[in-house]
């Protein structure tokens, strides 16, 4: 079967580095994005890697190994507002999504 | 520009009864999607389409139906509405397939059904 693992919640500390790890099984890859959900919130779009490596956005960066199936998005300088649930999903081969059940970051001050 | 919008935002049925969930959007986006999401699960495609007049069943398309007569709009109907049929529903466009290009969501509809 198909499945995204991500850690269920996560806690650090207000200006601080925190990595959000993503595992996948999948049949076949061709990208994989992370989004970002505050409570009671739509998702909202953060980053999308095909390629391995990292790529740097702002605070955020996002890094992809194809060959362990594996992903994390790296948040730096950590604000209040960054408490929200961080979410992975996948494309397979037949361009399908499959989504993580997220990842709840709690930022304490 | 209003992105993704859904109504209605809140929803109490009882079993058995019937709604409607609108959906729309003013991106031009040929590509719309309906999931759900509920607690301890990824977001499940329920419905999508990938363009005016056409509609696709997702990963969980039973007990619900869709209808896209304007490429702007994407209806998700519960014909008779089963208490596993609570919880966040999304609509979701993208320009392109969301395989490989972002979704823009609407705010949710949050569905209770006694």
């Amino acid at each position: 079967g198909q499945n995204i693992d991500q850690p269920t919640e996560m806690t650090a500390t207000e200006g601080a580095i925190v990595q959000i790890n993503c595992t996948y099984q999948t049949s076949g890859f061709n990208g994989l994005f992370w989004y970002q959900q505050h409570a009671g919130e739509a998702p909202t779009f953060l980053s999308y890697n095909v390629l391995d490596g990292l790529e740097e956005k702002g605070r955020f960066s996002s890094f992809l190994s194809r060959s362990k199936g594996y992903s994390y998005l790296l948040l730096k300088e950590l604000q209040m507002k960054d408490s929200a649930s961080y979410l992975c999903a996948v494309t397979d081969s037949n361009y399908q999504l499959i989504w993580g059940a997220g990842t709840k970051l709690i930022i304490k001050p | 520009n209003a992105g993704v919008t859904q109504t209605p935002k809140f929803r109490v049925l009882k079993t058995g009864q019937s709604m409607t969930l609108l959906c729309a959007q003013d991106m031009n986006h040929e590509y719309m999607y309906w999931y759900r999401q509920d607690p301890g699960m990824g977001l499940r495609l329920i419905h999508y389409s990938v363009g005016e007049g056409t509609t696709a069943k997702g990963e969980v398309p039973d007990g619900y139906n869709v209808s896209r007569l304007k490429k702007q709009n994407f209806l998700l109907g519960l014909e008779s509405a089963a208490p596993s049929q609570t919880s966040v529903y999304f609509c979701a466009s993208s320009l392109e397939l969301a395989a490989y290009n972002e979704q823009f969501f609407g705010p949710g509809t949050r569905l209770t059904v006694l």
